[in-house]
């Protein structure tokens, strides 16, 4: 596609329950980038994929985040039991290999949990 | 110590300022990366920069990888410029982006 897709774009939660979110990167890209902006917050990293396989997954908070891609193209990030401080905006970027090539980012996922 | 820090947090300016929003960085970088993010949170990439310094319109940014510092500037700065300013940076060795906190600036007609 033409930009970085995201869904859905507003997500609003009961505690406990799981929610999946959608990333759609730029063709061809083969870097995905998983990033979480909580309110007042900077952003921060979550997960790095380059094509199916994730390099670097230091930032997940806990092992009720998980992400997955498939087909080197669309990935999902999954959090498992929802807890009010997942409340934030889910942010997912591409890169045609790597950061040093630039990142594009898609608008978000903002995640609400009650 | 934020590995990345911003000044000014926040910036007002009244149309047709110059701007300028400051970055310094502590750790052995790549590239940096300004990014401008509007309310409602989609996020663009403004410039990459290694070296030197990068024009676009009216935005220019500057880094001196020696001091570890950036500077953004706008001229003749827009209310459309309203936005929040990010600074980040790749690290050597890692594709981990390391953002600043942030600046809000707003332009007053």
């Amino acid at each position: 596609g033409a930009g970085v897709s995201q869904s859905p774009s507003n997500k609003v939660t009961e505690k406990g329950k799981d929610v999946e979110l959608r990333c759609d990167p730029i063709s061809g890209h083969t870097a995905l980038y998983w990033y979480r902006q909580s309110l007042g917050q900077g952003l921060e990293f979550l997960i790095y994929f380059q094509g199916n396989s994730a390099p670097d997954k230091s930032g997940l908070p806990s092992d009720r985040f998980s992400a997955e891609r498939t087909g080197g193209s669309v990935s999902t990030l999954t959090i498992q039991r929802t807890q009010q401080e997942d409340s934030a905006v889910y942010l997912c970027a591409s890169s045609p290999w790597g950061g040093n090539y630039g990142y594009t980012f898609g608008s978000g996922t903002r995640l609400t949990v009650v | 110590k934020n590995e990345v820090e911003q000044s000014p947090q926040n910036l007002t300016a009244q149309e047709g300022e110059f701007i300028t929003i400051n970055c310094s960085y502590s750790v052995g970088i790549s590239a940096l990366h300004w990014l401008q993010q509007h309310p409602g949170g989609g996020i663009v990439s403004l410039f990459m920069l290694s070296s030197g310094k990068k024009k676009h319109g009216r935005l220019i940014a500057t880094i001196n990888i020696q001091e570890k510092h950036s500077s953004l500037h706008i001229t003749a700065s827009h209310p459309r410029d309203s936005a929040v300013y990010i600074c980040a940076v790749d690290r050597g060795g890692s594709e981990k982006l390391v953002f600043g906190k942030g600046t809000k600036l707003t332009v007053n007609p």
